[in-house]
């Protein structure tokens, strides 16, 4: 149980285009989905908090335009890369947490995203 | 975010030797610690969740020990296997969020 998965897997696109990012709880519902960036050697960033129904909250230091964030239900979320450049190369991943007290959040198994 | 290290960044172990490695966090407002397993292009796999202070949890060849007073938190490999090999992080949960440290990546040599 508490199968996350993520879509693409990788995607490549150019500078100046956008591209979406997918993450679905498979087996349960989720309350919040949380999105986290991984630089070279550094530890996975919180980006933004999503709830089901409400706007994302942005982390500092993120921008909110250039990563939009859906959270249409309770089972999925969505990060769209706006504008992409070169410098939002990264490893995007997710995680979704179920709420009522639960202790975990669980991970989708990320999204690598190269602009040329 | 929460100022959460891991030391060292990486580490080699010979097959059948045991390892282990820190994690260090604020020991002030201390809810609970997490420690995940992953493997790369898999999902991180979770491990144990550390609430109380003098915690020692156990998962097959795995454990880790927490001390809250303090801040920090060891993860033991005993016996390590190639299978062992992969990147360990821990994350102090605060709000049901998480802030993670950038890990340690092991790998075990046959």
């Amino acid at each position: 149980g508490a199968v996350v998965s993520q879509h693409p897997s990788r995607v490549i696109c150019k500078s100046g285009t956008s591209v979406k990012i997918e993450c679905r709880s498979l087996d349960f519902q989720a309350t919040t989905m949380f999105w986290y960036r991984q630089f070279p050697k550094k530890s996975l960033m919180l980006m933004a908090t999503s709830n089901e129904g409400s706007k994302a909250t942005y982390e500092q230091g993120v921008e909110k335009d250039k990563f939009l964030i859906n959270h249409a239900s309770l089972t999925l979320s969505t990060l769209t890369v706006t504008s992409a450049h070169p410098e939002d190369s990264s490893f995007y991943i997710c995680s979704a947490y179920p709420g009522q007290g639960a202790t975990e959040q669980y991970f989708g198994p990320g999204t690598r995203l190269t602009v040329t | 975010i929460l100022n959460v290290e891991q030391s060292p960044q990486s580490l080699h172990v010979q097959e059948g030797d045991s390892t282990n490695f820190t994690c260090s966090f604020p020991s002030s407002n201390f809810y609970a610690l997490h420690w995940y397993r992953w493997e790369t292009a898999k999902s991180p796999e979770a491990l144990f969740v550390m609430t109380l202070n003098g915690d020692e949890k156990k998962k097959g060849r795995i454990s880790a020990t927490l001390n809250t007073k303090e801040g920090y938190s060891y993860l033991y490999i005993k016996g390590s296997q190639p299978e062992d090999s992969a990147t360990y992080l821990c994350a102090f949960w605060e709000d049901y969020k998480l802030s993670f440290g950038a890990g340690t990546t092991v790998t075990v040599r046959a």
